[in-house]
């Protein structure tokens, strides 16, 4: 069963260090979002990437994180020097298809992998 | 700024009832509308999707959508204590690449 697949599940820094997470979209998906939860908090989108392209960085902060889906291999989400308020469960999803323009049908549907839990010591 | 409101709940309900989670939208240019549910410490899983006003039924789900008045909500017909689980709303508006979540309606079903 192809899924989508997030290494590391989970991830322990300290502060300062960097955090490197990896998805892989399901198979036949070209298209990956990454989310960030909060504890007690909903998700947050952060990006949308296709390959070798960002799309939407609109939900990323500014300093510190980075995204980036190379031709080959993972998605990799990066996280430098990390901060105690970083720590969350970060997820990745998948979708076959892109959102259409605006005016017509979006079947956004899109599949989570399982996340990395980041915790910032 | 694009809302997407639930009950946080906890909703509870006996084994067998219905469960009934509901969620408002502040956009009316969404079009896509998606029901995840999410177990503790596990990755929110798709259950329904519904793009068109009315109801949309698969097995014991049953999602309603009115855009006129910018709601949503979910039906779990003879709720099992495996429902469990908090149930994460989501809307897209076909313009934005992402979803946008609420944060959850907790539903727990009482053997």
């Amino acid at each position: 069963n192809a899924g989508v697949m997030q290494n590391p599940r989970h991830l322990v820094r300290r502060r300062g260090q960097e955090a490197r997470l990896r998805c892989s979209p399901m198979k036949g998906h070209s298209h990956v979002y990454w989310y960030r939860q909060l504890p007690e908090e909903g998700l947050k989108f952060m990006v949308y990437l296709q390959k070798e392209n960002i799309i939407d960085e609109s939900g990323m902060p500014k300093e510190r994180f980075s995204a980036e889906f190379p031709k080959e291999g993972p998605s990799i989400l990066r996280i430098q020097q990390v901060v105690r308020g970083d720590s969350a469960a970060y997820f990745c999803a998948s979708s076959p298809v892109s959102p259409i323009a605006r005016g017509r049908k979006s079947y956004n549907e899109q599949f989570f992998g399982p996340g990395t839990r980041l915790t910032v010591l | 700024q694009k809302e997407v409101e639930q009950n946080s709940g906890p909703l509870s309900v006996p084994e067998g009832a219905i469960a009934s989670l509901n969620c408002t939208y502040s956009d009316r240019g969404s079009q896509s509308f998606f029901w995840y549910r999410q177990y503790s410490g596990k990755s929110p899983e798709l259950i329904m999707s519904i793009y068109s006003n009315g109801d949309k039924e698969d097995g014991r789900f049953t999602a309603q959508l009115n855009k006129a008045s910018q709601y949503v909500s979910l039906l779990i017909r003879d709720s099992q204590p495996s429902d469990s689980a908090t149930y994460l709303c989501a809307v897209n508006d076909g313009g934005a690449n992402n979803l946008f979540f609420g944060t959850g309606t907790r539903l727990t079903v009482i053997p």
